[in-house]
Order: C-alpha cells, then sequence, then structure tokens
C-alpha cells in the first residue's frame, strides 16, 4: 500500500534562517505531488505540485520554493524565512483514480 | 475560478445523534469531484467521502453520507450516530482537471466547520 511520509513533524526556526520541509511517497511511482500551508488553523492553500521530476508549478507567489529532485520525494525551502511562513504544510499525493492523500504534516513556527 | 463556501464555522451535536455539514461551490465544470475530509486534533487530513460529479447516486461511507445536489451546487455531509471521535475540523473540497501541461488534478477547499461532539 501507499504512504506518504514528512518530516520534520515540528520546527521552530528564527527569522531569516532557511527552511528544508521533505516528503516522501512510498509504495508507488511517478505520483502528483503538493505542498499545502493551512495558516491560522483554518483553510489550506495550495502553494506548489509536480507532475514529474523536476516539473514544478506554483501557484502563489511567495518566499518559499519546491524541488523534486526524484520521482518520489517533494522538498519545500525557503533562504531566508519570514514570520509570516509559520504555518502547518501539508504534502499530499495522487496517483490513479481521483483522490489526494495527505501526509501528517509539519508545524513551522518562525519567531 | 472555483470557490467552496462553508456557511457553517462550528456546529456541535450530542453523541448518537445525526448532524448535517453544509457545502457550496461555484464552478462551470461539467465533470468534477467532490470531497470531504476531515482533521482531528491531531491535525492530519482524513479523506472521509467522495463523489464524482456525473453519478447521480449519492455516496455513502458507513455512517457518512451525502447529499449532492449538482443543480444547486450543494454537497452536504451527513453523520449519523455520531460518535466523540468524529470531532474535528471538516473541509469540503473540489477538484477539476487542469491540463497545463502535464495531467494534474488540484483541489480547491473551504474554510471549513468545526464539529465538536458532545457526550
Amino acid at each position: 500500500s501507499q504512504t506518504i511520509h514528512q518530516w520534520p513533524a515540528t520546527l521552530v526556526q528564527p527569522v531569516g534562517s532557511p527552511l528544508s520541509l521533505e516528503c516522501t511517497v512510498e509504495g508507488t511511482s511517478n505520483p502528483n505531488l503538493y505542498w499545502y500551508r493551512q495558516a491560522a488553523g483554518r483553510g489550506l492553500q495550495l502553494l506548489f505540485y509536480s507532475v514529474g521530476i523536476g516539473q514544478i508549478s506554483s501557484e502563489v507567489p511567495q518566499n518559499l520554493s519546491a524541488s523534486r529532485p526524484q520521482d518520489r520525494q517533494f522538498i519545500l525551502s525557503s533562504k531566508k524565512l519570514l514570520l509570516s511562513d509559520s504555518g502547518f504544510y501539508l504534502c499530499a499525493w495522487k496517483k490513479t483514480g481521483n483522490t489526494i492523500y495527505f501526509g501528517e504534516g509539519s508545524w513551522l513556527t518562525v519567531v | 475560478a472555483q470557490t467552496v463556501t462553508q456557511s457553517q464555522p462550528e456546529m456541535s451535536v450530542q453523541e448518537a445523534e445525526t448532524v448535517t455539514l453544509s457545502c457550496t461551490y461555484d464552478t462551470s465544470e461539467n465533470n468534477y469531484y467532490l470531497f470531504w475530509y476531515k482533521q482531528p486534533p491531531s491535525r492530519q487530513m482524513i479523506l472521509v467521502i467522495r463523489q464524482e460529479a456525473y453519478k447521480q447516486q449519492n455516496a455513502t461511507e458507513n455512517r457518512f453520507s451525502v447529499n449532492f445536489q449538482k443543480a444547486a451546487k450543494s454537497f452536504s455531509l451527513k453523520i449519523s450516530d455520531s460518535q466523540l471521535g468524529d470531532t474535528a475540523m471538516y473541509f469540503c473540497a473540489f477538484m477539476k482537471h487542469v491540463a497545463s501541461g502535464g495531467s494534474n488534478y488540484k483541489l480547491t477547499f473551504g474554510k471549513g466547520t468545526l464539529l465538536t461532539v458532545n457526550p
């Protein structure tokens, strides 16, 4: 069966520091991958999606970037974090069928 | 652009009772998918139920069922025999196919309804 893992689960970073959140999917190949952010406990905003290695589409201009160095690996990064980057980040995947499944999420607090 | 509206920010229900969560959406698409996701205090997003727009029959998953009214663009979730473990934030979501240089699908979420099941 397919599983998705995110890490770290919790992160506290100072303003101006870099960020790297990782997501890995197991049990499938060539999935669509997504990064969502949930700020202030409500609503999910799509940040990036990828349909293949090296293919990244950005939904919202921002301080973040995404990369897909391997088929089942999706990384969310920032060179310099802002206070407004704080939030709950969710990685998700889709393969066959029309359902998107989510990872456990990562809490980011920028201080 | 598609929008999803959940008009009930919070709801509560007594254990074993039935509750209905509302969701409306706006789209010009004819083929799409609708979902209800549950987010308990652990924050993990869990799929509850899904509905294909081309299917007239309402989806059912155990105690969870939907009332899909395509013409009215309405997609409500009914939870029967509510349990304490149903306490969570519930999100309605819409997905259409986005063909932009590659096959992809994107979810658009409502702002959620916080459901509390009381003992």
